[in-house]
């Protein structure tokens, strides 16, 4: 089965500065791959997600990279703010959508005032 | 839109006891999800349905856990009996569909303590 490894498992960055979240996959048949932010207590959200026919999607602050050779995809998030404090999980799936998402041990990202 | 529902929110049980936890997805959700999120850990994912169909259990200790959703709907996840390791958040999620570009909503999960 899939095998998604996220790192760091915290980081912590001030304020302004940007944050970057990486992860890889084993299973070359993912090709979909979401990122999910849970605030404490409460439920994961999707905040961005790529397909495998695409190298980068960017939403506002918020940007995905995926790398299908070397296995990998990464979250960047410029200019961070209190309210990006969470933690985020990325997630891969082979059928393209929801179903079979294999999540990663997740990160807490810090920001630091 | 009302979000995917569940209840209760805590619950704190002795070991070799059972529980059930009850989900209510999004209206019109063909797809529900159940995963099991230990501390500190990423969401497993414990069994999915489409409709009133098992898709994948794969993963769903099947000697404690089992799960249905009659009439498609509402779903019901139980544990008899309940170990200590499982003390766990457990997330319902929901989605339009699975093959297509879809995303799942999570509930705001079950937090279970066996003691």
């Amino acid at each position: 089965g899939e095998n998604v490894e996220q790192h760091p498992s915290t980081l912590s960055v001030q304020e302004g500065d940007s944050a970057v979240i990486k992860c890889t996959y084993s299973d070359s048949a993912s090709n979909y791959f979401p990122w999910y932010k849970q605030e404490l207590g409460k439920r994961p959200q999707l905040i961005i997600d790529i397909r495998s026919n695409v190298g980068e999607k960017k939403d506002q602050r918020i940007a995905v990279t995926l790398n299908k050779t070397a296995k990998h995809f990464s979250l960047h998030i410029t200019e961070t703010q209190p309210e990006d404090s969470a933690v985020y999980f990325c997630a891969a799936s082979p059928g393209g959508g929801a179903d079979g998402l294999t999540f990663g041990k997740g990160t807490h990202l810090i920001i630091q005032p | 839109e009302a979000g995917v529902a569940q209840s209760p929110r805590y619950k704190i049980i002795e070991k070799r006891q059972s529980v059930a936890f009850w989900c209510n997805p999004i209206s019109g959700h063909a797809t529900l999800y159940w995963y099991q999120q230990i501390l500190g850990q990423g969401p497993k994912l414990l069994i999915q349905f489409q409709n009133n169909g098992v898709v994948d259990d794969s993963q769903l200790p099947k000697d404690r856990f089992s799960a249905e959703r009659l009439k498609g709907v509402d779903s019901t996840l139980k544990i008899q009996p309940a170990k200590l390791e499982d003390s766990a958040v457990y997330l319902c999620a929901s989605s339009l569909e699975t093959h297509r570009a879809t995303e799942a909503f999570f509930g705001q999960g079950t937090r279970l303590t066996v003691v």
